[in-house]
């Protein structure tokens, strides 16, 4: 069974303020490491897919990193807005298939 | 281009009845997983089907099966219902690979009584 952990569990911002979250998962047969934002009513909406070490990928003022070496990537969100509100979460693969292990998810509030 | 639809969006059982929930997935996609989102937790993988075939299977027993028809469509049955399977069941379509995006429906809220 993938263990993996998301932290932190939850974060409050004031609108403007830079975020980072944490991803953790063993670093053993790495596959693929997905990122999803998840706003409330509506269906998980993916930000990112990372396959290899040393990935940085960028979508707006959102950006991640991947360090499948020691198991980690970080989320980064610069100058929060309210509408970046949403629950985020990482999903790590160690198999050869689409079978996302997601973790429980950092939720995210953004006050104006 | 017209996204994962899932249907329907709300259902109630109970214990030991059977239900089958249903997805249409985004134009082009060959690929189709569910998922169980239970309260407070992550999406658990139940299962991947590719080309009509499973792909893949997470920890979930057997009483819940699968099926993928030629058009991608598919859909998720669940025999013997339990208080346990209570949750949100999502399904994501998708190109087969693991270096490929996974397309949410909205899921659909499956309450047992």
């Amino acid at each position: 069974i993938l263990n993996v952990e998301q932290s932190p569990q939850s974060l409050h911002v004031q609108e403007g303020d830079s975020t980072n979250f944490t991803c953790s998962f063993p670093s053993s047969n790495f596959y693929a490491l997905h990122w999803y934002r998840w706003e409330t009513a509506k269906s998980p909406e993916a930000l990112f897919v990372m396959t290899l070490n040393g990935d940085e990928k960028k979508k707006g003022r959102i950006s991640a990193t991947l360090n499948t070496k020691e198991g980690y990537s970080y989320l980064y969100i610069k100058g929060s807005q309210p509408e970046d509100s949403a629950t985020y979460l990482c999903a790590p693969t160690n198999t050869g298939f689409q079978k996302l292990v997601f973790g429980t998810g950092t939720r995210l509030l953004v006050s104006p | 281009e017209t996204g994962v639809t899932q249907s329907p969006t709300h259902l109630i059982k109970t214990r030991g009845q059977q239900v089958t929930l249903r997805c249409s997935s985004q134009s082009g996609h060959n690929t189709v997983s569910w998922y169980q989102q239970a309260l407070g937790q992550g999406p658990q993988f139940i299962f991947q089907y590719y080309r009509e075939e499973e792909n893949g299977r997470g920890n979930f027993p057997p009483r819940f099966s699968g099926l993928q028809f030629p058009n991608y469509s598919s859909e998720l049955n669940v025999n013997a219902l339990e208080l346990d399977d209570s949750a949100l069941y999502l399904c994501a379509s998708s190109l087969f690979g693991v270096d490929q995006p996974q397309h949410f429906g909205d899921g659909t809220r499956l309450s047992i009584l």
